[in-house]
């Protein structure tokens, strides 16, 4: 079975300091990885991916993730905060092969303070 | 919202009622889906669907049904509402060849409230 883990309810980081947001995931075979951000009162709306390829995935607003096989990682970066990235991010899993199904993190508040 | 629309956006009802929750799209994607999300859950499938009247199972089905008569709606039953459905429930699709991977980015709807009495 697949699944993924965030470790972290909250982090905190001041703005202008650089961001992690962590996620491990367990998978069988060969996992395609997501991030997803969501706003208040919103859907959740797709930041970046990893299929296959470069190991360092970038995406929407700076954002990026590196894939760390043997870490079973994930995790999502940004060089320098912004307020207005303060919001709930979730990782999410597919093994290839699984017919569409997605597992999802229970997600991590980002508050960035000014 | 990438041409997703849900209704109702909120809903109040009581236990034991029939709910209907409707998922309607505009990009003619093969794949929905139907979530809900709860605190320290994240979001949990329900159903989702890979075509017009083919549907599957996800990891919380246990009281929902689902249909897919349409391309572009995905319909969400909750046959008698109880407590624990008191949720966000969200809509996603996705679409894509296969080989590309763009089949695997979900583009979610705006979300519909559920409290159930």
């Amino acid at each position: 079975a697949q699944s993924v883990a965030q470790p972290e309810d909250q982090v905190n980081v001041a703005e202008g300091n650089p961001l992690t947001v962590k996620c491990t995931y367990s998978v069988s075979g060969n996992p395609y990885l997501f991030w997803y951000v969501q706003y208040p009162n919103r859907g959740l709306q797709f930041l970046l991916k990893y299929i296959t390829g470069d190991n360092l995935v970038k995406g929407s607003y700076g954002f990026e993730a590196e894939f760390n096989k043997s870490q079973t990682s994930f995790h999502l970066k940004k060089p320098s905060a912004l307020v207005s990235d303060s919001a709930l991010y979730f990782c999410a899993v597919r093994e290839k092969g699984q017919r569409q199904k997605v597992t999802f993190g229970i997600g991590t508040k980002l508050q960035v303070i000014p | 919202d990438a041409g997703i629309t849900q209704s109702p956006r909120h809903k109040v009802t009581e236990t034991g009622t029939p709910v209907t929750l409707r998922c309607h799209q505009t990009e003619n994607h093969r794949y929905m889906y139907w979530y809900r999300q709860d605190p320290g859950h994240g979001l949990r499938l329900i159903h989702y669907s890979y075509g017009v009247k083919d549907t599957d199972k996800g990891e919380v089905s246990d009281g929902y049904s689902v249909s897919r008569s349409k391309t572009e709606d995905f319909l969400l039953t909750l046959e008698s509402a109880t407590s624990s459905q008191t949720s966000v429930y969200f809509c996603a699709i996705s679409d894509g060849p296969v080989a590309s991977g763009l089949q695997e980015t979900q583009y979610f709807g705006p979300g519909t409230r559920l409290l159930v009495l």
